[in-house]
């Protein structure tokens, strides 16, 4: 079975730009999840999608944002970027909502300039 | 307020070597707690997951504790290998209206030949 899968693996946009981020979890997994991970802050929850709705959300502004499709794929977007959004983004899946085990896709290095 | 501090935040030691990672938290009310291993440029790998019934769990070399009572646990490495240079991620979820995950800053372990 393949992993987690995310796209672009490596980004470099600049102050103000918009970026979309992709997943696509593994086979059978209908419960997406995106982290930021800084250095400084370590990693941060974003959100949950399960069933193309977003079921939690953390503490981020309203600049990100996500989705989720009918068949679980799901993309992140950030609108307006800030350098402070340069970090690695992971998607992880797991089969259902708040479930216990997640799998974490590669991540995608975000730098903003 | 909710928090999860790992510590050390950095470990060297030699191949063959035991170590232990802490983990203290002060997140409530508590679901679980999770430990993850993070190779350099890769996404997290689950190892363990407690819950607050569960006091030891182990996963081949690594045993992971838990003291819901004093809110602290370890991962214990035995018999260390060079592949288990990466960082160590506690993660405790929070279950209330709002499911969060609260992570750790992780504990960056290199092993030496």
């Amino acid at each position: 079975k393949a992993g987690v899968t995310q796209t672009p693996r490596y980004l470099i946009k600049t102050r103000g730009q918009q970026v979309t981020l992709s997943c696509s979890p593994i086979s059978g997994h209908r419960s997406v999840s995106w982290y930021q991970q800084t250095p400084g802050q370590g990693l941060q929850f974003l959100f949950e999608y399960f069933s193309e709705t977003q079921r939690n959300k953390g503490n981020f502004p309203g600049r990100f944002s996500g989705r989720q499709f009918s068949n679980s794929r799901s993309e992140m977007n950030v609108s307006t970027l800030e350098l402070g959004d340069s970090a690695l983004y992971l998607c992880a899946s797991s089969l259902s909502l708040r479930e216990e085990t997640q799998y974490f896709g590669p991540g995608t290095r975000l730098l903003v300039l | 307020k909710n928090q999860v501090e790992q510590s050390p935040q950095s470990l060297i030691i030699l191949e063959g070597k035991n170590c232990t990672l802490q983990c203290n938290y002060t997140v409530s009310p508590f679901s679980n707690l999770r430990w993850y291993k993070q190779d350099t440029g890769r996404g997290p790998v689950s190892l363990t997951i407690m819950t607050f019934s569960e006091n030891t769990k182990s996963n081949g070399r690594y045993t992971a504790t838990l003291d819901a009572d004093t809110k602290q646990s370890s991962l214990h490495i035995t018999a260390s290998q060079l592949s288990d240079s990466a960082s160590y991620i506690c993660v405790v979820s929070r279950m209330d209206s709002s499911y969060k995950l609260i992570f750790g800053s992780g504990t960056r372990l290199l092993v030496r030949p």
